[in-house]
């Protein structure tokens, strides 16, 4: 069964501090492997989309790397702002276009 | 270019009543997903439609759900005879024809009471 698992479920940073969130997949074929971020009472809004192993992609302080297992997302020098959950998801090729997401990371960035 | 949209963004309901939930994808986007956020759990997928036709439906409970995608106006999601364990939020995203990533609008928040 295709199964994404985030970890920590939560942390706390201080301005300034980077860190990495981690996302670790099972899946019989991967598609593509997707990054969001959501805010409370919000929709996940798209960060990055991942395809193969190696792969990496950078947006502001935020990057994101692919191996076959797993994904990361690097936080560099987080500010407040960046105060968020951040979701996982993975499509799986021939599961027509449907994500399975992971349960997310709260993401708590203190002045 | 306006987001998705879905309205209204918040529905209270009483038991046994039907909710009905919108949603107009992103302009050019022809492909539209349901998913629903029960409280303290993650998103789960529940449909996939293109216009006029049912892609994927293998995430919908089997009773009182059911969803569409006209040729002309918004997706339509559907519960019948509302349960309590029906309040959530439900999410609808969209995508264009040829590429992969999702866009998701605000969500509607259902209360069932």
């Amino acid at each position: 069964e295709d199964q994404v698992t985030q970890s920590p479920e939560a942390l706390r940073l201080q301005e300034g501090e980077s860190s990495s969130l981690n996302c670790s997949y099972t899946v019989s074929g991967l598609r593509g492997l997707f990054w969001y971020r959501q805010d409370p009472g919000k929709g996940p809004e798209f960060l990055f989309t991942l395809y193969s192993a190696g792969e990496e992609k950078e947006k502001e302080r935020l990057k994101a790397t692919l191996t076959k297992k797993e994904s990361f997302l690097h936080i560099t020098a987080p500010k407040p702002e960046d105060s968020a959950t951040y979701l996982c998801a993975v499509q799986a090729t021939g599961g027509y276009n449907k994500l399975i997401f992971g349960a997310g990371t709260r993401l708590a960035v203190h002045p | 270019n306006a987001g998705v949209m879905q309205n209204p963004r918040h529905l209270v309901r009483r038991r046994g009543q039907e909710a009905r939930l919108r949603c107009s994808p992103m302009k050019g986007h022809s492909h539209v997903y349901w998913y629903r956020q029960l409280p303290e759990e993650g998103l789960k997928f529940m449909v996939y439609l293109q216009k006029e036709n049912i892609i994927d439906e293998s995430g919908m409970p089997k009773e009182r759900f059911s969803a569409e995608f006209p040729k002309e106006g918004p997706s339509i999601l559907r519960i019948q005879q509302v349960v309590r364990g029906d309040s959530a939020a439900y999410f609808c995203a969209s995508s264009p024809p040829v590429r992969f990533e999702q866009y998701f609008g605000p969500g509607t928040r259902l209360t069932v009471t």
